[in-house]
């Protein structure tokens, strides 16, 4: 069954606590990003990485890290250095061309 | 990179034709317009993808002008599970693949 796996779905840190998301895809695809949603807004770019690695800084890299060890894997770290590290993270793919992504089911990660 | 204006919510009816238009006037040649829809607490998923023209599929019609400058996604006869925030985006795989989300449309469907 292809797809993008998140896990876990509800993670919940203190603050001051590193925490790792986990994305893994089986789809083959080169591309991998990371994207960070909040309340009644549109994605933002964290992070992404165009083949095993390498990765390049979206938007808002800062308090995060990534690596991209393996095709199938891209795992996020949210670090104590973020600020607000509450909300909606998601994952996706593209294949070549990236026209068009993927998304895994997201992680909502509350941090109190 | 190109930026997209869309409408932030919209209702209709069961049964009826909704029409979401997008404006990107600075949208570049090798840009492609794509379509999203994003139900709560899932990931995106894809639409409808098109260059000029019309390009329809099993679920919608998207509609571009000659000059590019916009674009009018079409679903025909909604229902209620079309309920979702519909995103439009321009980008290139040339742009580093770096896709612009803006806060997307949220479309209401009544009974």
């Amino acid at each position: 069954d292809g797809g993008i796996t998140q896990s876990p779905k509800y993670l919940f840190r203190k603050e001051g606590q590193n925490v790792t998301l986990s994305c893994e895809q089986n789809l083959n695809h080169d591309a991998m990003y990371w994207y960070r949603q909040d309340p009644g807004q549109g994605l933002r770019l964290i992070y992404y990485s165009q083949i095993v690695n390498d990765f390049q800084k979206g938007d808002i890299a800062e308090g995060y890290s990534v690596s991209r060890e393996k095709k199938e894997s891209f795992p996020l770290t949210v670090t104590s250095a973020q600020k607000n590290p509450t909300a909606f993270y998601l994952c996706a793919t593209a294949d070549e061309g990236g026209y068009e992504q993927y998304f895994g089911p997201g992680t909502r990660l509350t941090v109190t | 990179l190109a930026k997209t204006t869309q409408p932030i919510s919209m209702d209709s009816y069961e049964g009826q034709e909704v029409n979401i238009t997008c404006s990107h006037n600075n949208i570049a040649t090798n840009d492609y317009i794509t379509w999203y829809q994003q139900f709560p607490s899932q990931g995106p998923r894809f639409i409808i993808q098109g260059y000029k023209t019309k390009v329809t599929n099993e679920v919608a019609s998207l509609f571009i002008p000659a000059d590019r400058k916009s674009s009018t996604l079409s679903l025909p006869r909604v229902s209620l599970s079309d309920t979702a925030v519909y995103y439009c985006l321009v980008g290139a795989a040339d742009s580093n693949y770096q896709l612009i989300w803006g806060a997307g449309t949220k479309l209401i469907i009544k009974p």
